[in-house]
């Protein structure tokens, strides 16, 4: 099937700065692709859905000031966390669905973020 | 909104079969989904299946859907230590660039 990649796979940094998450699809392209975290032994809860050269659609509660999304490319949508804090600590998945293929939605392995 | 609801723990026997089931709320979902996560890792689609169908089998996974009665199950026939993991349900409305609604996971513990 597609696959869907994250860069990088864990990341440790202090209060107060920022992070960059990289999502790409690797052999396909997709106009849309999801950002999904994911709580300590909790469900996944998207967080925004990242347009390709457009302006990303925020979830309720998520603040868009501080997860900063940008879907550059067909095959490449960042996220980063800004002025990070210890409670953004989480675990960050994206998912895209391939434009030429069916229904399924791929997603990549996942971010840990821990901020210290 | 759509909601999705999952027992939270299931614990089997190596050799048995395990049902996991899921209940879904909105009536319009097109696409029902079964994701599979191993501890530290990320999501793996197991399966999934269109409205219009009942059942989908694929080698050791059974799906049923009871469209009406809005429950989803997956069964996993002769359960291996390997198939510990917590398991997903998801839904989506229709395909297309949506998101899915998931379940809160449950934890599938096999005893050897």
């Amino acid at each position: 099937g597609a696959v869907v990649s994250q860069h990088p796979s864990r990341v440790i940094c202090k209060s107060g700065t920022s992070v960059k998450i990289e999502c790409r699809s690797l052999d396909f392209q997709a106009t849309t692709m999801f950002w999904y975290r994911q709580f300590p032994k909790k469900s996944l809860m998207l967080m925004a859905t990242s347009n390709e050269g457009s302006k990303a659609t925020y979830e309720q509660g998520v603040e868009k000031d501080k997860f900063l999304i940008n879907h550059a490319s067909l095959t490449l949508s960042t996220l980063t966390v800004t002025s990070a804090h210890p409670e953004d600590s989480s675990f960050y998945i994206c998912s895209a669905r391939d434009l030429a293929g069916g229904d399924e939605q791929f997603f990549g392995p996942g971010t840990r973020l821990t901020v210290l | 909104g759509e909601d999705v609801e999952q027992s939270l723990f299931l614990s089997v026997r190596e050799g048995d079969s395990s049902v996991i089931n899921c209940t879904y709320t909105d009536s319009s979902s097109t696409y029902l989904y079964w994701y599979k996560q191993e501890p530290g890792a990320g999501l793996q689609l197991l399966t999934y299946i269109f409205s219009n169908m009942d059942m989908k089998q694929d080698q050791r996974l059974t799906v049923l859907l009871n469209k009406k009665d809005k429950h989803l199950s997956l069964r996993i026939a002769d359960t291996q230590t390997g198939d510990s993991a917590i398991y997903f349900c998801a839904e989506s409305t229709y395909s297309g660039n949506t998101p899915l609604v998931f379940g809160k996971g449950t934890r599938l513990s096999v005893i050897a």
